[in-house]
């Protein structure tokens, strides 16, 4: 059965203290891979979508990047602001279900 | 701006007494999905929808069920709403099946 997993649980940073987080999967042959924020009571919002190993992309604080088994998401220099549960999932690969396969997240706590 | 937007955000309902949230886009996206949060779990597909084409996910249970009359709007219509039932919907839409997924800011359901 195809798995992604999200590590750590949680995390706790200090401001300013720059950190990475891990979405391992066992999906071969994958379509996309996905980082979502989910702040509490709300839906998650869209940060990065990445498709080959060697991609990456940045927003602001945040850098997502992704090898044939893992993707990192890299907070530099992290915020009170950015503390939220981070999500990643991935489309399985062709001829396979469509459904995206969701790991449980990355719960983040920045201190200020 | 192009959003998806849930109404309500919160509902309360009693044991076995019918509800409807609904979903609305404004994306003009052709997939439109319903999700189930558990609290500190990872989304759960219920259903989707490919323009008029329903999909229903093989363990959702019956009690559930969906109707999308347009284009823009869809609904999540829970018939006998139990106890376990109470969790967060998220709706999210995407141009098409497997693409990136944008979610709504979900409806939080209480169960009496």
């Amino acid at each position: 059965e195809d798995q992604v997993t999200q590590s750590p649980e949680a995390l706790r940073l200090q401001e300013g203290e720059s950190s990475s987080l891990n979405c391992s999967y066992t999906v071969s042959g994958l379509r996309g891979l996905f980082w979502y924020r989910q702040d509490p009571g709300k839906g998650p919002e869209f940060l990065f979508t990445l498709y080959s190993a060697g991609e990456e992309k940045e927003k602001e604080r945040l850098k997502a990047t992704l090898t044939k088994k893992e993707s990192f998401l890299h907070i530099t220099a992290p915020k009170p602001e950015d503390s939220a549960t981070y999500l990643c999932a991935v489309r399985p690969p062709q001829g396979g279900s469509e459904k995206l396969v969701f790991g449980k997240g990355t719960k983040l706590t920045v201190n200020p | 701006d192009a959003m998806v937007i849930q109404n309500p955000r919160y509902q309360v309902t009693q044991f076995g007494k019918p509800v409807t949230l609904s979903c609305s886009q404004t994306l003009n996206h052709n997939v439109m999905y319903w999700y189930q949060q558990k609290s500190s779990q990872a989304p759960k597909l219920l259903f989707h929808y490919y323009d008029k084409d329903f999909n229903n996910e093989a363990d959702t249970p019956d009690n559930f069920q969906s109707r999308r009359p347009n284009t823009s709007f869809c609904f999540l219509d829970i018939r006998s709403p139990g106890l376990g039932d109470a969790a967060m919907y998220l709706c999210a839409t995407s141009l098409v099946v497997g693409d990136t997924q944008y979610f709504g800011p979900g409806t939080r359901l209480t169960v009496l």
